[in-house]
């Protein structure tokens, strides 16, 4: 029951920044969207989240449209070691026990 | 500061038998969430404990059931296990109920 849709796969080269696209139309007022990343083998690492303001931490930034039917995650210089599989989630605050995480874009860092 | 932990790492069990996961969670964290992962899809919510009682459950049949302590270190018990149930098991723990933080997970295999 996931809300989001994010492409497969991206390829991206090292030191370029990864713009990662995430369409959530059907988002209600109350609704956060968080992204999350997993390296393989991993679980998942909390990257960032924003209600309709744009968001930037040392990870990552968080660029939601006014509509907030879409965002993107920027990763402003991408290392191979940003090589994952990322999530895009839409949470409201009613369902702050749980993340409905669907299949994710795998992005591939390539030297 | 000391991290999400699981143990064991692997384990393999048979149709029919129960298993027993543990996770124990980050310091100061008083929620702690179970995901189900099955290879090549996105986790998938099992149940939440907040303060030592269940607090969501997601879509899953009864023999699944877990247990959180006092010191908000929790178990994750499968009974009668399927070959569906191979899977890797993550657990989440949180404070605010915004930030999940995750293990490295269990990779269950049951033949």
């Amino acid at each position: 029951d996931a809300k989001t849709t994010q492409p497969t796969s991206m390829d991206c080269a090292e030191g370029r920044a990864a713009n990662l696209p995430c369409n959530h139309s059907t988002i209600s007022g109350n609704e956060y969207v968080y992204w999350y990343r997993q390296i393989h083998s991993q679980g998942p690492q909390y990257i960032i989240h924003g209600l309709k303001n744009n968001e930037t931490n040392e990870m990552a930034s968080l660029i939601i449209t006014e509509d907030r039917k879409s965002s993107t995650l920027i990763l402003p210089h991408a290392t191979l070691r940003d090589t994952a599989v990322y999530y895009c989630i839409v949470r409201a605050p009613r369902d702050d026990y749980k993340l409905s995480f669907g299949a994710g874009t795998t992005v591939t860092v390539r030297a | 500061e000391t991290g999400v932990t699981q143990s064991p790492t692997h384990l393999i069990k048979t149709r029919g038998q129960q298993v027993t996961l543990r996770c124990s969670s980050q310091s100061g964290h008083n929620t702690v969430s179970w995901y189900q992962q099955a290879l090549g899809q996105g986790p998938q919510f099992i149940f939440q404990y907040y303060r030592e009682e269940e607090n969501g459950r997601g879509n899953f049949p009864p023999r699944f059931s877990g247990l959180q302590f006092p010191n908000y270190s929790s178990e994750l018990n499968v009974n009668a296990l399927e070959l569906d149930d191979s899977a890797l098991y993550l657990c989440a723990s949180s404070s605010s109920g915004f930030e999940q933080y995750f293990g490295p997970g269990t990779r269950l295999t049951v033949t």
